[in-house]
């Protein structure tokens, strides 16, 4: 059974242009979480997604991002014209409902943007 | 103030001892507890849930003060590979809560030969 996967791994992008970072979760998980980390700081939660829904996305910022998980294939975060400040390591996280489950994380995917 | 707050340390050890982390969260509907660890730049991995009556796994013990609002971790007899940071996380839901899990900002660990 296959963990979360993420890809791609790293992603060098340059200014302006689009990121576009893919999350698989585990088999029957339904639930996908997905957090930005920059370097020496903490997770900091973006958007919280079930199949075709966005449950809470209040970590999202209002402009450039956009997410979503359709009923077939992965979940897609989607950064628009990105900036420097947007290179972080991104990951997702999975389970298999909401409420008291545990998560279990990707490998991450490590956004450059030169 | 953050949700979630730990020390951030680090904590540095000798191979052997017993070392405690504690968490604080602010919000009292909180209901799910957490500890998950994470290596540099690697992704966290779940270490242990956090029950009310407290839970044991090894050389770790986990606790949980609802009226204090605190969690704690303890990790007995350090091995060198504990090194790594330690990351508490909460969780709430239902009654218009969503159900995100959310991280504190972790607490480093070195253990030393």
């Amino acid at each position: 059974n296959a963990g979360v996967m993420q890809n791609p791994r790293h992603l060098v992008r340059r200014r302006g242009q689009e990121a576009r970072l893919r999350c698989s979760p585990m088999k029957g998980h339904s639930h996908v979480y997905w957090y930005r980390q920059l370097p020496e700081e903490g997770l900091k939660f973006m958007v919280y997604l079930q199949k075709e829904n966005i449950i809470d996305e209040s970590g999202m910022p209002k402009e450039r991002f956009s997410a979503e998980f359709p009923k077939e294939g992965p979940s897609i975060l989607r950064i628009q014209q990105v900036v420097r400040g947007d290179s972080a390591a991104y990951f997702c996280a999975s389970s298999p409902r909401g409420g008291n489950t545990e998560a279990f994380f990707g490998q991450g995917t490590r956004l450059t943007v030169v | 103030r953050k949700e979630v707050e730990q020390d951030p340390g680090p904590f540095n050890v000798p191979e052997g001892a017993t070392v405690a982390f504690n968490c604080t969260y602010s919000n009292s509907a909180s209901q799910s507890f957490f500890w998950y660890r994470q290596d540099c730049r690697k992704e966290p991995k779940l270490l242990m849930s956090v029950y009310s009556s407290g839970n044991e796994d090894g050389r770790f013990t986990a606790q949980l003060n609802r009226a204090s609002q605190y969690i704690s971790l303890l990790i007995r007899d350090s091995k060198l590979s504990d090194s790594a940071t330690y990351l508490c996380v909460v969780n709430r839901y239902g009654s218009g809560n969503t159900g995100k899990l959310i991280f504190g900002q972790g607490t480093t660990l070195q253990v030393k030969p």
